[in-house]
């Protein structure tokens, strides 16, 4: 089965600040890769997927944004974080062949 | 648009009892259908899906398209079936997943 590294665990940022999460892949290849985002009171959204390295679909407009520079390597990004940023996002891998999808740990972000 | 709903957003049990929680969902067409279960301090993982038909620590669950629901049950609750436990589908496209918003069980001893 797969194993999905997500960090880091928690995080507090400043309005304004820069975001960078970082998400890798063990036991697959050219998986789908997914990052979801829980705020308070709501269930798991998805944020972007990726069918392959540099192809990246966003289902929500937002703040944030994705790459997948290698092919089991997901990356969220902001350039300035906003307060309704705030939330628990999770990465996920599926593989093409299955309907499975494997999470991380997830991480905590709370922006101040 | 595909949506899931999870009732419940609490569900407390005595051990011994019943269990069910309860899920639905809208979608046009042929979807597939999960649970997914978190335990504290540990990652969310699939608990069963409805192609497999199987039982899995005792619970099942029953895909019913005419009422378009998929509860999960279980027939005698256990202390470690305490957790946060997610309906999920999927439709024709990349594996992506419309969660329900969770519902927590906490089964009393």
């Amino acid at each position: 089965s797969q194993t999905i590294h997500q960090w880091p665990a928690t995080l507090v940022q400043p309005v304004g600040s820069p975001l960078s999460l970082e998400c890798t892949v063990e036991g697959t290849s050219n998986p789908n890769l997914y990052w979801y985002r829980q705020a308070a009171g709501r269930g798991l959204q998805l944020l972007f997927y990726s069918v392959g390295i540099g192809q990246i679909s966003s289902e929500v407009p937002q703040n944030l944004s994705a790459s997948r520079p290698q092919d089991r390597q997901f990356i969220l990004s902001s350039k300035k974080l906003l307060l309704s940023d705030s939330g628990f996002y999770l990465c996920a891998s599926v593989h093409r062949e299955d309907t499975e999808a494997f999470f991380g740990q997830g991480t905590r972000l709370t922006v101040v | 648009a595909q949506r899931v709903t999870q009732p419940e957003k609490l569900l407390s049990v005595f051990k011994g009892a019943p269990v069910e929680l309860k899920c639905n969902y809208s979608y046009s067409g042929s979807p597939e259908l999960f649970w997914y279960v978190q335990y504290s301090r540990q990652r969310l993982q699939l608990l069963l899906r409805h192609i497999s038909r199987e039982s899995i620590k005792g619970f099942t669950a029953d895909l019913n398209k005419g009422e378009t629901s998929f509860h999960l049950k279980k027939p005698f609750a256990q202390e470690e079936d305490s957790a946060m436990y997610y309906c999920a589908l999927t439709g024709t496209s990349y594996g992506k997943l419309t969660f329900g918003q969770g519902t927590i069980l906490t089964v009393h001893p």
